[in-house]
């Protein structure tokens, strides 16, 4: 199994604030990385594919980056919706892994 | 649109078959790009993907499951079921069925059920 280590595991932050979330494969996984969010009590949605590919709907501040083992999601401006956790997921290779989550708190 | 929904179940007693069906609709399941999906989340264990189905009946399960683990797809019903043998406590989640999609030659989890939660108690 490919381990995904993301981090922070809780990130305070604002209204307008640019975050970062990163996370870490445990070995290359090239650009096989995905992103998601989940609100509480709902099913993860998808964010970005690839790396670096915006799904169709997403707003276009979230970007992510990366490649290899590191990888990172941004959210430029922040917006009362966004306070949410994140999970990256690798699919390089069977069994799929996820992160273990960050969540983007007030 | 795609539109995802689980069944079955909320409570199985300990060493009993959970099971489980995810009926589909907005899509067809003959689609050669796609795979379905079954993925738990607990408390402990966060996101775990328990496998993948297509069309012609194959499926890849999770080594740590795969003695427990089977799963089969009617196209013509839109649905496709997990089974999940002699649970114990360490299956109780909300699991979801999803759709496993492709472009830019990676794969991700575009489409989600809305989960159902399987409590494993006696």
């Amino acid at each position: 199994d490919i381990p995904m280590t993301q981090s922070p595991s809780s990130l305070p932050a604002s209204v307008g604030d640019r975050v970062t979330i990163t996370c870490r494969a445990g070995q290359n996984i090239f650009n096989c990385l995905n992103w998601y969010q989940q609100k509480s009590g709902s099913a993860p949605k998808l964010l970005i594919y690839g790396a670096s590919n915006l799904q169709s709907g997403v707003p276009s501040r979230f970007s992510g980056s990366g490649s290899g083992t590191e990888f990172t999601l941004t959210i430029s401006g922040l917006q009362p919706e966004d306070f949410a956790t994140y999970y990256c997921q690798q699919s390089y290779n069977v069994p799929r892994t996820f992160g273990q989550g960050t969540t983007v708190e007030i | 649109q795609v539109h995802l929904r689980e069944s079955g179940p909320g409570l199985v007693k300990p060493s009993e078959t959970l099971s489980l069906t995810c009926s589909v609709s907005g899509d067809s399941l003959s689609r050669s790009i796609h795979y379905w999906a079954w993925i738990r989340q607990s408390p402990g264990k966060g996101l775990e993907w328990i496998g993948n189905i297509f069309h012609s009946g194959n499926y890849k399960i999770h080594p740590s499951l795969k003695s427990r683990v089977t799963m089969t797809i009617d196209t013509s019903q839109r649905h496709f079921s997990l089974n999940l043998t002699s649970v114990t406590a360490a299956d109780t989640a909300i699991y979801y069925c999803a759709r496993r999609n492709i472009a830019a030659t990676v794969s991700f989890f575009d489409s989600w059920g809305q989960g159902i939660l399987v409590t494993v108690s006696s």
